[in-house]
């Protein structure tokens, strides 16, 4: 079983559409949690930190539910520009450890 | 403030050669680390260093080796390419204050391809 785990996609939208991406761990001692966005041919960059109280940033809304190892990313008004791959990143205390979903595509379409 | 730089952006080896990978950053982070990501999968960590004279391996440490004589430098060299190395490599950094906090900035990457 992968330490990280999403669903590969790719999801196509429509713009304007809302759309949920899902990330599962496995290790409870995991720390803290990210959000990248990657552009195709590109380096990964940082979306946004994951907070257990939740956390959003303009149409982007994270969630954590530790309980469940459980981590999802809502896009809100989805445009053609949020067209990319999805990171769900894990890191660990204790030692360097970040642990990299394989990532979830997402096409926009006008 | 250039962040993260790699060079270079692709090289072509045949199996066999060997080189050196580049990667340098200037915001004084202690952490690099280097990152390969093939298609499907996620990035995969290759070594790492937590501060200047020290390295450790990741989860795919074999055929790579890495140094780190200056907080700013973080070379990986491949001593014998394969066509198994054929990927894009990444190299990060980032603060070691709180480091499972603090998110990595990534350098460009190197397109590689070993026939």
């Amino acid at each position: 079983r992968k330490e990280v785990e999403q669903d590969p996609g790719p999801f196509n939208v429509p713009e304007g559409a809302t759309v949920a991406f899902n990330c599962t761990y496995s290790n409870s001692a995991s720390q803290s949690f990210f959000w990248y966005r990657q552009d195709c041919r590109k380096e990964p960059k940082l979306l946004m930190s994951v907070y257990s109280s939740g956390n959003e940033d303009g149409r982007f809304t994270a969630q954590l539910n530790r309980a469940s190892q459980y981590i999802s990313l809502l896009i809100r008004d989805s445009k053609l520009s949020d067209s990319a791959t999805y990171l769900c990143v894990v890191n660990q205390a204790g030692g360097f450890k970040t642990i990299f979903g394989a990532g979830t595509r997402l096409f926009v379409k006008a | 403030n250039a962040g993260v730089t790699q060079t270079p952006k692709f090289q072509v080896l045949k199996t066999g050669q060997s080189m050196t990978l580049q990667c340098a950053q200037d915001m004084n982070h202690e952490y690099m680390s280097w990152y390969r990501q093939d298609p499907g999968m996620g990035l995969r960590l290759i070594h790492y260093s937590v501060g200047a004279g020290i390295t450790d391996q990741g989860e795919v440490p074999n055929g790579y080796n890495v140094s780190r004589s200056t907080t700013e430098d973080f070379p990986l060299r491949l001593l014998s390419a394969a066509p198994s190395q054929t990927s894009v490599y990444f190299c990060a950094s980032n603060r070691r204050q709180s480091s499972y906090n603090s998110p990595l900035h990534f350098g460009n990457g190197t397109r590689l391809t070993v026939t």
